[in-house]
Parts: structure tokens; sequence; C-alpha cells
């Protein structure tokens, strides 16, 4: 089993709709969450970080854990065709030594 | 302005030959990675250092050395460049005072041929 996992997709949604990518890790000593979002050709950006279970806001993006269910998920209100990106799900994991684990991403799609 | 910056952000080379990819961050952060991405878009890392010290070295083959000279300074040398090597290399810094965000440089695509 992957630490952190994610469906590759593509997932795919019209513009203006709420986009839901999740992502569920196995570590249950995990601190600390964040999604990046990846362009093609480009390097991976911090959108979001979240520690405590429960929804963070900002902006349009909403991040959301559950760490009983070892689940989180990252909403896009508004999907915009700029926000056609993979996104990678990562976790701060002490088994790890405290590093960084990646997800393998999922590919979103937004069509205008 | 850049933050974190990589060269070259392209290299094309032959099996068998060295190469090395510099880094550097203007961030202050003490901690940096390297990271390999390859063509499935997995994003693995390879080494990590916290103010010129090696702290994570994961199971990357010997031909990898890393070096830091100062704190904002991580460079990647690869001996004897293989086929598999081909991928999208990306450094990193990450600020350990405060959210353990990390910050990307550009990539480097590696190409062995």
């Amino acid at each position: 089993q992957k630490e952190v996992e994610q469906n590759s997709g593509p997932l795919s949604v019209p513009e203006g709709a709420i986009a839901s990518l999740n992502c569920t890790y196995s570590d249950r000593g995990s601190q600390s969450f964040f999604w990046y979002r990846q362009y093609s050709g480009k390097s991976p950006e911090l959108i979001m970080f979240i520690y405590s279970n429960g929804d963070k806001e900002d902006g349009r993006f909403t991040a959301q854990l559950n760490k009983a269910s070892q689940y989180v998920s990252l909403l896009i209100r508004d999907s915009q065709p700029s926000d056609s990106a993979t996104y990678l799900c990562a976790v701060r994991t002490r088994n790890a030594g405290n590093m960084l684990t990646f997800g393998g991403g999922t590919r979103l799609m937004v069509k205008p | 302005d850049t933050a974190v910056s990589q060269t070259p952000k392209y290299l094309v080379t032959q099996m068998g030959n060295d190469k090395s990819i510099k880094c550097e961050q203007n961030l202050g952060h003490d901690t940096m990675y390297w990271y390999k991405q390859d063509s499935k878009k997995f994003l693995k890392i390879m080494f990590s250092y916290n103010n010129k010290e090696l702290i994570i070295n994961e199971t990357v083959p010997n031909r990898f050395s890393p070096k830091s000279p100062d704190k904002a300074h991580l460079n990647l040398h690869i001996n004897s460049l293989e086929l598999g090597d081909s991928a999208v290399y990306f450094c990193a810094s990450e600020d350990r005072t405060r959210t353990y965000e990390q910050y990307f440089g550009p990539g480097t695509r590696l190409t062995v041929t």
C-alpha cells in the first residue's frame, strides 16, 4: 500500500462547478498535510496546508482533514479553466523522518 | 528575485557521462531537498540537507552525490549517467521556523540518451 494515495484522474469538471480532490494516507502519526498545484512543465506550488481536523478555507479553496479516516481533500469552488493542473497531496510523516511524502497527483481538467 | 533557482533548466547528455545540477535559494531557509519526478509524475525525495549537513538520504544509487557548500546552495552531482536517470529533478527549500512549507525550484529536465 502506498503511503499517500490519490486517484490519478483525469477529473473533468465544467467551468463554475466544484472540483473535489481526495487523498488518503497510511501513517496515523502524520502531522501536517499540504496541497500543491503543478502545471504541466512547471514546478509544484503550494496552495494550502492544514494541520487540524476540519475545514480550512482560502478564497476558492477549502482543505478538509479527517484524521480518524486518514483522509484529506481539496475543494475548488467556481472552477476555472486556469485551475486545470495536477494537484499533489503531500503528508508529513514521522515514520518517514518527518519529511514530506507525495501522492501521485490528480489531474484536473476544467472545461469551459 | 527568484526564491529557489536551478541551473541548467535542460540537460541532455549521453550514458556514462558525469553531470551536475546547481541549486540556490535566497529565502534564508536552513533545509533544502532534492526530488526526482519521473514520467508518471511521482515526486520522490532523494536527499535532504539541514544547515549544510545531510539528514535524509533515501535509497538512491551512490552515483548520486549531493554537496552543500553553504546553507543557501545544494548541488547534485551524478556519475556514470544511465537511461533510467532521465527525469525532472527539483530542488526545494523548506521553512522550518513556522509552517514547514516547501518552495520548489523550476526543475531541471535531464535526458540521458
